[in-house]
C-alpha cells in the first residue's frame, strides 16, 4: 500500500496481560522501525528491520519486548506481560533505506493502555 | 549522538512567515539536518532535509548557517494546519536504517 497501516488503533490490556501490535509496511520498503512515544513529545526509538532481519535492537527492553518482521506477513511487536509503564501510543515507520532519500513514513500509531 | 536544542514553544498569526530555530553546534561534518513534524494525533511526518546548502521543497524552506551550528526551518505562509510539533534532528551520512532520535521539539501555535 501507499501507506504505513499499523493495527489496531487502540488496545487495552491489564496489568502482566500480552500486548501484540501490527504493523504493514509501504510495499516496496525494505526498512521498519517501532518507536514508542510515552509523553506527548517523548520518542524512544526500539528496534529497525532491514527485510525480515533485525538491523538494530538497541532501544528494546529485552526481557518483555520482542518484534518481528516475517516475510508475507505484516511486522509485529508483541510485549508479553505489560507494565503500567508501557502505556504509550507505539508508531511504525518505513523507508526505502537508500540514503540520503531515506525519509520515513510514519503510521497512525497504536495507542495501548496498560490498567 | 549530536544533540540539537530547540525552543520550547513558538506562535504565529496565520498567513505569516515562520521560522523556526535549531542549534546543533555538536555537528559532525557527516551530519544531515533532517526536520520532521507531528500534526496532532498523527504520526511525524518528514518535511525536508539538508547538509550545507539552503534548501527549497513545497512544504518548507530549510536555511542553514554557514558554520552548520545551526539551522531555521521556515514556513512561509504559515496555515492553521501547521500548528505541529516540530522536530529537528541531524542524522548520520549513510545512516539510512538507523533510527531517528527525536529531542523535544518545538510545539507550533497558529493564531487565525
Amino acid at each position: 500500500g501507499e501507506e504505513v497501516a499499523q493495527t489496531p488503533k487502540h488496545l487495552v490490556r491489564g496489568e502482566g496481560q500480552k500486548a501484540k501490535l501490527y504493523c504493514a509496511p509501504i510495499k516496496g520498503h525494505s526498512y521498519v522501525f517501532w518507536y514508542q512515544q510515552v509523553l506527548k513529545n517523548e520518542f524512544k526509538f526500539l528496534i529497525s528491520f532491514q527485510n525480515e532481519n533485525v538491523f538494530d535492537e538497541t532501544g528494546m527492553p529485552k526481557e518483555r519486548f520482542s518484534a518481528k518482521c516475517l516475510p508475507n506477513s505484516p511486522c509485529s511487536l508483541e510485549i508479553q506481560a505489560t507494565k503500567l509503564e508501557d502505556s504509550a501510543v507505539y508508531f511504525c515507520a518505513s523507508s526505502q533505506g537508500q540514503w540520503p532519500y531515506n525519509e520515513q513514513f510514519f503510521g497512525p500509531g497504536t495507542r495501548l493502555t496498560v490498567l | 549522538d549530536a544533540k540539537t536544542t530547540q525552543p520550547n514553544s513558538m506562535e504565529s498569526n496565520e498567513e505569516e512567515p515562520v521560522h523556526l530555530p535549531c542549534n546543533h553546534s555538536t555537528i559532525s561534518g557527516t551530519d544531515y539536518i533532517h526536520w520532521y513534524r507531528q500534526l496532532p494525533s498523527q504520526g511525524p511526518e518528514y518535511v525536508i532535509h539538508g547538509l550545507t546548502s539552503n534548501v527549497n521543497n513545497r512544504m518548507a524552506s530549510l536555511a542553514i548557517a554557514e558554520d552548520r551550528k545551526s539551522s531555521t526551518l521556515i514556513l512561509h505562509r504559515a496555515t492553521l494546519r501547521d500548528a505541529a510539533v516540530y522536530y529537528c534532528i541531524l542524522r548520520t551520512s549513510g545512516g539510512g536504517a538507523d533510527g531517528l532520535t527525536f529531542g523535544k521539539g518545538t510545539h507550533l501555535i497558529i493564531q487565525p
